[in-house]
């Protein structure tokens, strides 16, 4: 079954560390990849997506995300994190055949200590 | 402004009272979707259309109706609602990447919180 997988639903850096969010899909057709963030109170906003083309891929607010086929993932990650990277984060994917569903990982929430 | 419209924002019911939530978007977009947010569950598809008239199930679609009359339009019906509906709806919207092709980026609403008593 085509799903997504977002290893850790709490995740704390230190203001200016690195932020590692994981996910992994799965998929028998090319997929369509997207981080949103949610910030507390609010919808969901896109922060980056993968369909074609270049696999790294540069978002707002200084994201990135590299689409890695043989390992099935598109972490998303940021050098420096900020305080206002104080969010909830969501892994999507749709695809490019057999169904037209969208599909979002469980989330996870990152907290950034001072 | 492009944007997605839901109402009502906040809306408390009891069981089996039949309840509908409006959805309008302003960007002619093709793709239109109902999901639901619980914690620990992230958000999970509702229903989905892909046209007018072109409605299908997403992953959790029980105690739910849609209609899509309208390209603009696309409302949620609760028929008979549970406590177990009690949650938070979003709805979005999206272009194709190409015609008859997949979506594209989701545009979501700002939200109804639902408690059902």
């Amino acid at each position: 079954a085509q799903s997504v997988t977002q290893l850790g639903s709490h995740v704390s850096v230190s203001e200016g560390a690195l932020v590692l969010l994981r996910c992994n899909y799965s998929s028998s057709v090319p997929p369509y990849l997207f981080w949103y963030v949610q910030y507390p109170n609010q919808g969901l906003q896109l922060l980056l997506k993968y369909t074609t083309g270049a696999t790294l891929v540069k978002g707002i607010n200084g994201f990135e995300a590299e689409f890695k086929k043989s390992e099935t993932s598109f972490h998303l990650t940021k050098p420096s994190a900020h305080m206002s990277d104080a969010a909830e984060y969501f892994c999507a994917v749709t695809y490019t055949s057999g169904t037209y569903k969208y599909i979002f990982g469980t989330g996870t929430r990152l907290k950034v200590l001072a | 402004e492009a944007q997605v419209t839901q109402n009502p924002r906040y809306l408390i019911t009891v069981t089996g009272k039949k309840l509908t939530v409006t959805c309008s978007q302003n960007m002619n977009h093709e793709y239109m979707s109902w999901y639901r947010q619980d914690p620990g569950l992230g958000l999970r598809q509702i229903y989905y259309s892909m046209n007018v008239e072109v409605t299908d199930k997403g992953d959790v679609p029980e105690g739910y109706k849609v209609s899509r009359k309208e390209k603009r339009n696309f409302p949620l019906i609760l028929e008979s609602p549970s406590p177990n509906q009690t949650s938070l709806y979003f709805c979005a919207s999206s272009p194709l990447v190409v015609a008859g092709g997949p979506t594209d980026t989701q545009y979501f609403g700002p939200g109804t919180r639902l408690t059902v008593l």
